[in-house]
């Protein structure tokens, strides 16, 4: 079983559409980083969370350290939100990042 | 613009030929890494220097070999292609604040490699 779990593995979405993409984690951890990685291949790190709720633009994460779980919304999906997105956890405050599989997402005008 | 860079972007090796990727990042990161991503996989840990002057395996190390060259500089090198390394690779680096704590991980724009 993988450390770390997506859902869904890919999503498609209308226009406007409230996203929800989610990761569930079974180690302890330091801290949860939500990444985006566009069709052109580069990553972008969207999040980092040790705790509760994090907002940037019409992106939000949070995580739940109890229940070893973390959502990512985006509002308003548009487009350009169109992209793989990339849950990862880190071990203890040296550790390396081990990766989800990532969530396909679409979004259709 | 200030991150991380590779290079090359494409390459295509015959099977045994060597090669080395670069990389450098001029945001005077501690800690860089090496990565490979393939299709249905997460990105998988290669190598990684904590340090200037350290380098540790990762998950995938075999038929790996890194340089961590300066603080700026972090090279993996292939010393003899097989088609299993046909992957594309990203090298990473993040800041270590004073606890030795890693965050604020960037990553380059890749190398997509093709061994044949």
């Amino acid at each position: 079983k993988n450390e770390v779990e997506q859902s869904p593995q890919n999503l498609t979405a209308q226009e406007g559409e409230f996203i929800t993409i989610n990761c569930s984690y079974s180690v302890g951890i330091s801290a949860l980083h939500w990444l985006q990685q566009h069709p052109g291949g580069g990553i972008v790190s969207l999040f980092m969370l040790s705790s509760g709720k994090k907002k940037h633009g019409r992106l939000i994460a949070t995580i739940n350290i109890q229940e070893k779980h973390s959502s990512l919304h985006i509002t308003a999906s548009h487009p350009r939100d169109s992209a793989v997105y990339i849950c990862a956890v880190k071990r203890g405050s040296q550790g390396n990042l081990i990766f989800g599989k990532g969530t396909k997402l679409s979004v259709k005008p | 613009n200030a991150g991380v860079t590779q290079t090359p972007k494409f390459q295509v090796l015959k099977t045994g030929q060597s090669m080395t990727l670069q990389c450098a990042q001029d945001m005077n990161h501690n800690s860089m890494y090496w990565y490979r991503q393939d299709p249905g996989m997460g990105l998988r840990l290669i190598y990684y220097s904590a340090s200037e002057g350290t380098t540790d395996k990762g998950e995938v190390p075999n038929g790996y070999n890194v340089s961590r060259l300066n603080k700026r500089e972090f090279s993996l090198r292939l010393e003899s292609a097989a088609p299993s390394q046909t992957s594309v690779y990203f090298c990473a680096s993040s800041r270590t604040d004073g606890q030795g704590a890693n965050y604020g991980y960037t990553f380059g724009s890749g190398t997509r490699l093709t061994v044949v």
